[in-house]
């Protein structure tokens, strides 16, 4: 399983665009990208999955180099309630077996 | 759809206790995860089901903990005895066929052993 590795921590103001990136260099050809936020008091959530290039859904956009070793989530307009913990998290497709490093802690001020 | 269905959502039991924890998945989804989250060590995987059968029990920690799912819409985590550094937020988790990467969790129970 390839190691994923994140800032521990972001900070934000009301209204920003927030890109975490998450670096993964020993991904393999089969692994997609896949990020997870976690609300205080509740359990993780699905949130965006890419394999290349760029994916964007009603919640963030996940984009991914040619090389694939780094991905960055983006977070258009924070508001308050985006305030969470990120994980990034790399995943063969078919296997099942998540494995959540520390993720990223975002607080967003007003 | 109800979502992943924890009970209870706080236990709070002395050590030497025997818990057990339920969940019921979502409807027509044919894996089951069971994760513990501490401050200390994070979000970490005990076992998982797919098709009720556990593929994956790496992750418990030792002989006090067992994991069954009897059919498609149950499963219970139980830890006998009980110990205070089993305290944590006990999380269960499922996923479509097809879709493995995608899990869908529970509201979680915290469990508190004094």
């Amino acid at each position: 399983l390839a190691k994923t590795t994140q800032p521990i921590s972001m900070d934000s103001y009301e209204g920003q665009e927030v890109n975490i990136t998450c670096s993964h260099n020993n991904i393999a050809t089969n692994d997609y990208i896949t990020w997870y936020q976690q609300f205080p008091s509740q359990g993780p959530r699905f949130i965006i999955q890419g394999y290349k290039t760029k994916v964007t859904n009603e919640v963030a956009s996940l984009f991914i180099p040619a090389d694939r070793k780094s991905s960055t989530l983006s977070l258009p307009r924070v508001s308050l309630s985006d305030t969470a913990v990120y994980y990034c998290l790399v995943v063969a497709l078919g296997y099942n077996k998540l494995i959540f490093g520390a993720g990223t802690r975002l607080a967003v001020h007003p | 759809d109800a979502g992943v269905i924890q009970s209870p959502r706080h236990e709070v039991t002395e050590m030497g206790q025997e818990v057990t924890l339920r969940c019921k998945p979502i409807s027509g989804h044919n894996s089951l995860f069971w994760y513990r989250q501490t401050m200390m060590r994070g979000l970490e995987l005990l076992i998982y089901f797919n098709n009720n059968v556990p593929i994956d029990d790496s992750g418990m920690p030792e002989d006090r903990f067992s994991a069954k799912m009897p059919n498609a819409s149950f499963s219970t985590l139980k830890i006998q005895p009980s110990e205070p550094r089993d305290s944590a937020v006990y999380f269960c988790a499922s996923s479509p066929a097809g879709r493995e990467e995608t899990q869908y969790f529970g509201p979680g129970t915290r469990l508190l052993v004094l």
